[in-house]
């Protein structure tokens, strides 16, 4: 156990819908990362946090946004759902907000576009 | 930006034997290369990672080599075992600490018994 929780574990819903996934950093950890884990494109980084402030941003779409909360938990809103969406979403924690930090993951929200 | 190359997709070997993964880095300034294991249903791992200024790193039973020079970087497993089968990703820091984690696109081990 890694520390870090995500909810839900799993999600269906429709192409047009709207989702939220959340997730919960190992305590002391002020970084969140968002990463998207599909079968063809391995682990893409979306988005990163940092003590409430964005700090990178890879390859997000427009319509994902993300935020991280002064008690230091972060959503990833998914909007427009498209079939192309469906993957597992990871969520990561880390002590600092630099690279070189361990990154700790948590189980992943597997999202299912009908 | 930087783009990090991961091969072979997938590696099937017996216990006890060895393994090695590769990967390639395209960003000569990447400083730190870190080491994740994927086991199913779970989310990655960090297992070994090293900095450029290093050329070896070892613990245990895994080792990660770097050629900075060629750009590519190595994990090696020995004497294998079947706790050892999972998805390994490899992963570069294109401005060394500062920036995100790229990672290559995963080795999936499997260890016979």
């Amino acid at each position: 156990d890694s520390g870090v929780t995500q909810t839900p574990k799993h999600l269906i819903t429709a192409t047009g819908q709207r989702v939220t996934l959340r997730c919960s950093p190992r305590s002391g950890d002020l970084s969140v990362y968002w990463y998207q884990q599909s079968l063809d494109q391995g682990l893409q980084f979306l988005i990163q946090y940092y003590n409430g402030e964005e700090r990178a941003k890879g390859n997000i779409l427009e319509r994902f946004s993300a935020q991280q909360f002064p008690d230091l938990h972060s959503e990833l809103n998914l909007s427009s759902l498209e079939l192309g969406d469906s993957a597992l979403y990871f969520c990561a924690s880390s002590r600092g907000g630099s690279s070189y930090n361990e990154q700790f993951f948590g189980p992943g929200t597997r999202l299912t576009v009908l | 930006g930087e783009n990090v190359e991961q091969h072979p997709s997938t590696l099937s070997v017996q216990e006890g034997d060895s393994a090695v993964i590769k990967c390639t880095y395209s960003d000569s300034a990447s400083n730190y290369f870190p080491w994740y294991k994927q086991e199913l249903g779970k989310g990655p791992q960090l297992i070994i990672d090293i900095r450029s200024n290093v050329g070896e790193k070892k613990d245990q039973r895994i080792a990660v080599t770097l050629n900075k020079t060629a750009k590519h970087f190595s994990l090696h497993i020995t004497e294998t075992q079947p706790e050892d089968s999972a998805v390994y990703f490899c992963a570069a820091s294109p401005q060394g600490g500062s920036e995100k984690l790229v990672f290559g696109k995963g080795t999936k081990l499997t260890v016979n018994p």
